[in-house]
């Protein structure tokens, strides 16, 4: 089974220009996740979805932050525009059930996008 | 809502010796915990995780962490580390609504 597919891994950008990142979840897994990483902290959840509907934006900036995932399978990841605080590994991860107690929790990521913001 | 707070943020150990990686949450439902590991240039893999059931929980390579309800603790543990298992640990802690919370990460460095 393949993983979690992430690109790019790795992105330099100057500060208040865009950029964007793709995950391609594991077949089959109905809940994708986006997490920022910043160096030296643990994973930080920014948005899940279920499908293509979101459960959990709440730590998601949306004044510059903004995800999608139209058809259910993909996503994508945008920042628009970014800051310096943003620079962190973005970090994809994948289930196949939403609900805890049903293969609860066990996410599948992949090796994430390494952003640096100048 | 839950979390977790990772004692250590760095363990130096020799190769061979015993070591644990300490791991505290916080909730006020039932909760299902999960160490995660972090290989250099990687992403997270699931080491193990406790659901429910034993309380004692093992890992294919030796690991094993177990959940004290009265302590709030899923500390990790092994008996004998080796120089391949110097890598990043995270300590997680999701509930019902599947919102996982991770620790700030034990870096295990481990010396010949």
């Amino acid at each position: 089974e393949a993983g979690v597919a992430q690109s790019p891994r790795y992105k330099i950008i100057e500060k208040r220009q865009s950029v964007a990142f793709w995950c391609n979840p594991i077949s089959g897994h109905a809940t994708l996740y986006w997490y920022q990483q910043i160096l030296g902290q643990g994973p930080k959840l920014l948005i899940q979805f279920q499908n293509n509907g979101v459960v959990d934006d709440s730590q998601l900036p949306k004044d510059r932050f903004s995800a999608e995932r139209l058809k259910g399978v993909d996503s994508t990841l945008k920042i628009q525009p970014a800051k310096l605080e943003d620079s962190a590994v973005y970090l994809c991860a994948s289930s196949r059930w939403g609900l805890a107690g049903r293969g609860a929790g066990e996410q599948f990521f992949g090796p994430g996008t390494r952003l640096t913001v100048l | 809502a839950q979390s977790v707070t990772q004692l250590d943020s760095q363990v130096p150990v020799f190769e061979e010796a015993p070591v644990e990686l300490r791991c505290n949450y916080s909730s006020s439902v039932s909760v299902y915990l999960f160490w995660y590991v972090q290989y250099p240039n990687q992403g997270l893999q699931l080491l193990l995780k406790y659901l429910s059931g034993s309380t004692l929980v093992e890992s294919i390579n030796g690991f094993e962490a177990e959940f004290n309800k009265s302590q709030t603790s899923f500390h990790l543990r092994k008996p004998s580390v080796h120089i391949s298992d110097t890598a990043e640990y995270f300590c997680a802690v999701t509930s019902n609504n599947n919102d996982m919370r991770f620790g700030a990460g034990t870096r295990l460095t481990v010396k010949p």
